[in-house]
């Protein structure tokens, strides 16, 4: 079955990158995503990867695909107090569910 | 353009007791997933709705059941409450061939079973 694995805490000083880091297990998912959740919020989508992408870049956001090793990365660049929140990976398994990891709480320290 | 909006935000019931949770979806999406969140967890797939069938379930028992409307809004009922049903239940929309893109969230029903 699928499993997702994610480290749990992440502390950085603002300014400086952010670098969060996730293993899968299913080789068949089509697509990756990573989600934000601030306390006592709903989920916020950043960004997704097809599994045929290596990269994506979107404004401070970088993805990165190892396909081979199922291990996917989120680099943050100029992590600032507003990016504290846990952010949580996601494989969409199956044709209609994601499956996610435990998330990695990430502290911006002033 | 509307969010995904649930309701209650907070519901306290106690064990043994039904609950009914609610899902508008954010305009023009028909699809409904529903999600439980455990304190430090990850969330975890309940169940999918489309065109108001299930249409995908995760490993959850019978009592876990729901709902879609012809609106495409839906509810989640839960029979017979454990304690380990404490948790933030997330709905999600989507329209089909987008939820490649990823799901809307809602913020969540927090549920807390006493």
């Amino acid at each position: 079955g699928e499993d997702v694995e994610q480290s749990l805490f992440l502390s950085v000083r603002e300014g400086d990158s952010s670098v969060i880091n996730c293993t899968y297990t299913d080789s068949s998912s089509t697509y990756l995503y990573w989600y934000k959740q601030e306390p006592g919020a709903g989920l916020q989508l950043l960004t997704y990867i097809f599994s045929n992408m290596d990269m994506k870049q979107d404004q401070r956001l970088t993805v990165l695909l190892n396909k081979k090793d199922k291990h996917l990365s989120l680099r943050i660049a100029d992590t600032q107090t507003g990016d504290s929140a846990i952010y949580f990976c996601a494989e969409r398994a199956g044709a209609n569910n994601l499956f996610f990891g435990t998330g990695t709480r990430l502290t911006v320290i002033p | 353009e509307t969010g995904v909006t649930q309701s209650p935000t907070h519901l306290i019931k106690t064990r043994g007791q039904q609950v009914t949770l609610r899902c508008s979806s954010q305009s023009g999406h028909n699809t409904v997933s529903w999600y439980q969140q455990a304190l430090g967890q990850g969330p975890q797939f309940i169940f999918q709705y489309y065109r108001e069938e299930e249409n995908g379930r995760g490993n959850f028992p019978p009592r876990f059941s729901g709902l879609q409307f012809p609106n495409y809004s839906s509810e989640l009922n839960v029979n017979a409450l454990e304690l380990d049903d404490s948790a933030l239940y997330l709905c999600a929309s989507s329209f089909p061939g987008q939820g490649s893109y990823g799901y809307t969230f809602g913020s969540g029903t927090r549920l807390t079973v006493v």
